[in-house]
């Protein structure tokens, strides 16, 4: 099983809709991030959280709201999902300690359409 | 606030040939600079990373980078290039305690010509 796991992994949704995209991880790590990839603009931070009570905007975070349920999950929610959100959606975790420090981890993706 | 910069969007090489990859960075105090390789359809996988120390570091799959503080640039290197290497590149800076913080450049797309 993946370290780091996503779903859905694919969502067809229509404008307006709620949309929440889920992470679960069992490296034990303490922080997580989500980031969303479009062409030719690279990764781009939404929100990254240090553990349930520290949850941090990054470069985009309008229009999206995270929870952080555990330390193993962290969810991305649309709450009222537009076209231009449609893009790649990667969770992410890191350990932020020794050798590790920094390194993230990735799950494989939720590609989300918004019509 | 930290930022990348990756100017080439695309490159081409020929098998065999040599790579360079450029990134630059923009940062009050010294980052943590990675780079991470993303082949097709995949997540995204570190090749290696800086902190401290050794201005040059090594990485897997043969990639090697130089931090230069003066030019705030750490370019990524490979001095023979195989097919298999054909991927999309990401350049990121962390910042904060232990990099808490990581912002990634927009990438540059490898192609390998035969």
């Amino acid at each position: 099983d993946a370290d780091v796991t996503q779903t859905p992994r694919n969502r067809i949704t229509k404008t307006g809709k709620r949309i929440m995209l889920e992470c679960s991880q069992t490296k034990g790590h303490d922080r997580m991030y989500w980031y969303r990839q479009d062409p030719g603009l690279g990764l781009r931070l939404i929100y990254y959280s240090f553990d349930v009570k520290d949850i941090n905007k990054g470069e985009i975070s309008d229009g999206y709201s995270v929870s952080r349920q555990a330390q193993a999950k962290f969810s991305l929610s649309l709450e009222s999902a537009i076209p231009n959100q449609t893009a790649l959606y990667f969770c992410a975790t890191s350990g932020g300690q020794g050798a590790s420090t920094g390194e993230l981890f990735f799950g494989e993706g939720s590609r989300l359409t918004v019509l | 606030a930290q930022s990348v910069t990756q100017p080439d969007i695309h490159i081409t090489v020929s098998e065999g040939a040599s790579l360079e990859l450029r990134c630059n960075y923009s940062y009050g105090a010294t980052p943590y600079l990675f780079w991470y390789v993303q082949s097709p359809g995949q997540g995204l996988q570190l090749l290696l990373k800086y902190f401290s120390g050794d201005t040059l570091v090594q990485g897997i799959k043969g990639f090697e980078a130089e931090f230069k503080r003066s030019q705030s640039s750490f370019n990524l290197r490979k001095p023979s290039v195989h097919w298999s290497d054909a991927a999309e590149y990401f350049c990121a800076v962390g910042a904060g305690s232990s990099a808490s913080k990581i912002i990634f450049g927009s990438g540059t797309r490898l192609s390998i010509r035969p």
